[in-house]
């Protein structure tokens, strides 16, 4: 809930410009982050995770690197591409009970031509 | 083959009645969840299990029940659904790595309450 904060709600974007989706949390336990992707009528899908500080996390071009200090854990990709438009989560998992993730209120990426 | 199915994919129900969704995971996870996926909120924990005969409230539990008879089955029971509870409805499993459950996701069901 407002654990994770997302602040686009909408993101469109050319195809080939780097993307940026921003997002910050708010815990007192040792956080781990992850980003989710759902493309159209389809089920979210693990992109990246992280639980280590100051650390990148790649996969599929997309990266991520989960920063302590300022809270955050923005999702990047240097070039996006059509097959990129979906809409992204981050979510949270924090102590004492790592069994359950918080949302944030997702972004949805559209790539133009 | 999907690991984590669900059952109905769509559903119309009529105020006042009861609804019964249905989730089923190969995964031979011990963690099953449901949540709901609203516009603007995106996805928020009804409620979630351990294993086999246990469940636990999650965020928004108000209105729902849940039901976990086994390893592989979790169902999310709706005594008397109301219009409020449209929504796309998804279950996932899951198994503590590192301590932290990484999550997979069924289809989802899309439920309309008239």
């Amino acid at each position: 809930g407002d654990s994770v904060t997302q602040t686009e709600g909408l993101v469109t974007l050319t195809k080939g410009l780097p993307v940026m989706l921003n997002c910050t949390y708010q815990t007192t336990y040792s956080p781990f982050l992850f980003w989710y992707v759902q493309h159209l009528n389809e089920a979210p899908k693990l992109l990246l995770k992280s639980s280590t500080d100051n650390k990148r996390t790649e996969h599929q071009g997309f990266y991520a690197t989960l920063h302590k200090s300022s809270s955050s854990f923005h999702l990047q990709k240097s070039s996006v591409q059509l097959s990129d438009s979906a809409l992204y989560f981050c979510a949270l998992s924090e102590g004492p009970n790592y069994n359950v993730l918080y949302f944030g209120s997702g972004t949805k990426l559209t790539v133009e031509p | 083959e999907a690991a984590v199915t669900q059952s109905p994919r769509n559903k119309v129900a009529v105020t006042g009645g009861k609804v019964t969704l249905s989730c089923n995971q190969t995964n031979n996870h011990n963690n099953m969840y449901w949540y709901r996926q609203d516009t603007g909120h995106g996805l928020r924990l009804i409620h979630y299990s351990y294993g086999a005969g246990s469940t636990e409230k999650g965020d928004i539990p108000d209105g729902y029940k849940a039901s976990r008879p086994s390893q592989e089955n979790f169902s999310l029971i709706l005594e008397l659904a109301t219009p409020s509870q449209t929504s796309v409805y998804f279950c996932a499993s899951g198994d503590p790595d590192w301590g932290v459950a990484e999550q997979f996701f069924g289809p989802g069901t899309r439920l309309t309450v008239l």
